[in-house]
């Protein structure tokens, strides 16, 4: 399976702010997603990121909040905007392939203070 | 709504035991299944798929049945290192995510 980096691994950032999250991958790969892991909840999908076209989100996510870029088949990033206390999660990228398995990265862990 | 429901356990188990977890999901058109393990501040690592005739990987084997939309993880000779929570996962069709349960935690005791 691909090998997955993401920086950085954590950070603690103030109301109001933005950070962005990048996502690297080893190998080209067609379908890369990011998803939160709130404090003792399961995962979550926020939405597929399109090479060379906008994101696709699931219910309850918009762009405006979560803007996402796919510049490659190897390179995403997420970008957590204009944060609150209750956008404290793990942010977590995976990479799919044909058998529709997806494996995931180590996760950015964010605490908004 | 997809949903995929799981007991969340505790599990106790005592090592070298068998235990089995269940899944439900309630989504008929999902396609793919699949066990996901997740250690504690680990991102979660795929277990095994979980394929319509069943399929058994060493000590652990998987069952889907569609009809009642039910999932199951069956673990022969239980390590202490099989200790983690163990999330179930469906994923409808097409370049659609994966839709994840809330996940079973197990703990081995020796």
């Amino acid at each position: 399976s691909a090998v997955i980096s993401q920086k950085p691994s954590r950070d603690i950032c103030q109301r109001g702010t933005s950070l962005t999250i990048q996502c690297q991958v080893d190998s080209q790969v067609t379908m890369m997603f990011w998803y939160r892991q709130q404090p003792g909840q399961s995962l979550t999908l926020i939405a597929t990121a399109n090479q060379g076209s906008e994101a696709t989100y699931e219910s309850g996510f918009v762009i405006d909040k979560f803007p996402i870029s796919r510049p490659n088949l190897t390179f995403s990033t997420l970008t957590v905007s204009n944060m609150s206390p209750e956008d404290s999660s793990i942010y977590l990228c995976s990479v799919g392939d044909v058998a529709y398995e997806q494996y995931f990265g180590p996760g950015t862990r964010l605490t908004v203070t | 709504r997809k949903e995929v429901e799981q007991d969340p356990g505790p599990f106790n188990v005592p090592e070298g035991a068998t235990v089995a977890f269940n899944c439900t999901y309630s989504n008929s058109a999902s396609q793919s299944f699949f066990w996901y393990r997740q250690d504690c501040r680990k991102e979660p690592k795929l277990l095994m798929s979980v394929y319509s005739s069943g399929n058994e990987d060493g000590r652990f084997t998987a069952q889907l049945n569609r009809a009642s939309q039910y999932i199951s993880l069956l673990i022969r000779d239980s390590k202490l290192s099989d200790s983690a929570t163990y999330l179930c996962v469906c994923k409808g069709g097409g370049a659609d995510g994966l839709t994840f349960g809330k996940g079973t935690h197990l703990i081995i005791q020796p």
